[in-house]
């Protein structure tokens, strides 16, 4: 059985500041790797994927996430913050063969001016 | 742009009431899915459709059933409603390894 485990509940972190979201999954086939984004009152967005190919991946709002397989882990950074980033952030895997999406519980990322 | 739609959005009922709440997709994706998220938790797939006439349980247990007649519509269905039923439904279209696209939830409340 797969599973995700995201360490953090809750970052909170100041505006400009960098900030790393951790994502650790647990599989033992071939994964695609996916963050979603979900605003107050909002369902899930994807926010970036990883399928094949390049290890690091990157969204059009400036986070990016990477691939590392021998630490079976898929954390989530970005350089410098804005407030309108505050959302819970959820880490999700896919096995090949699974039918849908494994989830992990979620990180609250608080961004403070 | 994601085109799913969910209603109603927000919903508080008395126990023991039949409810459903509606899913409807207009991308012609032939996987829906309907997760249940609570606060603090990960989302827990209760229902899974791999096309027309097709349903299957998911990987959480639920009292909840579901229906798939046409390909656009995955409505989700409580016969009698408990307090224990409380929880944001989420529904989800997918095809290929696009991803999941999200409806907005619909926020139940049992009382």
């Amino acid at each position: 059985a797969q599973s995700v485990t995201q360490l953090d509940s809750q970052v909170p972190v100041f505006e400009e500041a960098p900030v790393e979201l951790r994502c650790n999954y647990s599989s033992s086939v071939s994964v695609y790797l996916f963050w979603y984004v979900q605003y107050p009152n909002q369902g899930l967005q994807l926010l970036l994927k990883y399928l094949s190919g390049s290890t690091l991946v990157e969204s059009i709002n400036g986070f990016e996430a990477e691939f590392n397989k021998s630490q079976t882990s898929f954390h989530l950074r970005k350089p410098s913050v804005h407030i309108s980033d505050t959302a819970e952030y959820f880490c999700a895997v896919k096995g090949t063969g699974r039918r849908a999406l494994t989830f992990g519980s979620g990180t609250r990322l608080q961004v403070q001016p | 742009e994601a085109d799913i739609y969910q209603t109603p959005r927000y919903l508080v009922i008395g126990t023991g009431k039949k409810i459903t709440l509606e899913c409807s997709q207009t991308m012609g994706h032939d996987k829906m899915y309907w997760y249940q998220q609570d606060p603090g938790m990960e989302l827990h797939l209760i229902h899974y459709s791999y096309g027309v006439n097709s349903t299957e349980k998911g990987d959480l247990s639920s009292e909840s059933t579901v229906s798939r007649i046409r390909t656009e519509h995955f409505p989700l269905t409580l016969e009698s409603a408990r307090p224990s039923h409380t929880s944001q439904y989420l529904c989800a279209s997918s095809e290929g390894l696009l991803g999941l696209f999200f409806g907005e939830g619909s926020r139940l409340t049992v009382l």
